[in-house]
């Protein structure tokens, strides 16, 4: 059974310049959440995607968007990037859409906006 | 305004003695509550979790206990192990909004030897 994986791990872009991220579920899982951690503070909630279906969605603008893909593997998209959008960007897999199944964490994608 | 609260930054403790890591909430929608451990580098990984029709679960060295009435919830090591050595979130979802989980900032546990 593999684990939650990001790509890349790191990456450096200028503002306005629009960004993906990736990450791949656990085996078996259907849900993926995608969450913005800033220095020194908690991960905050994007969105989640539920069997390919965006289902729910956090204080986030419209440029940051999502897909989910047959796999069930996802890509978080953010257009217009601003300095503020530096932060370390996360994923959960977990099974069931919004139950209190377990999320497993990936180890993250640290985004630096110049 | 923010929903979680982790209002100690940091915690030191001895080896083999207890660590009580606390958390405030003020949304009384939130069903249930969750903590994380997390190692530099890594991603957040799940040590145990509440509901709120319950006021305690127990899982090895770790437990949670939840005070619905005052909002407030915390998590026991006991014995505290260098290893515990991380930063620890407390986090909490609310069935109105699928899937969201509200975090914390976060306390960062130092147990020393």
């Amino acid at each position: 059974e593999t684990g939650v994986t990001q790509s890349p791990t790191h990456l450096i872009k200028t503002r306005g310049q629009q960004v993906t991220l990736r990450c791949s579920s656990q085996s078996g899982h259907n849900t993926v959440s995608w969450y913005q951690q800033a220095l020194g503070q908690g991960p905050q909630f994007i969105f989640q995607y539920y069997r390919e279906e965006e289902n729910g969605r956090g204080n986030f603008p419209p440029r940051f968007s999502g897909l989910q893909f047959p796999n069930y593997s996802s890509e978080l998209n953010v257009n217009a990037l601003e300095l503020d959008d530096s932060a370390l960007y996360l994923c959960a897999s977990s099974l069931g859409g919004a139950g209190p199944g377990t999320q497993y964490f990936g180890p993250g994608t640290r985004l630096l906006v110049l | 305004d923010q929903q979680v609260k982790q209002n100690s930054p940091s915690l030191s403790v001895q080896e083999g003695r207890i660590s009580i890591l606390n958390c405030d909430y003020t949304n009384s929608m939130f069903d249930y509550f969750l903590w994380y451990k997390k190692y530099p580098a890594e991603g957040p990984t799940f040590l145990i979790s509440i509901s709120s029709i319950k006021d305690k679960n127990e899982d090895g060295r770790f437990t949670v206990f939840l005070n619905k009435s005052a909002k407030h919830l915390s998590l026991h090591i006991v014995p505290s192990q260098p290893g515990d050595s991380a930063v620890y979130f407390c986090a909490a979802r609310d069935n109105t909004n699928a899937g969201k989980s509200t975090f914390g900032d976060g306390t960062t546990l130092t147990v020393k030897p």
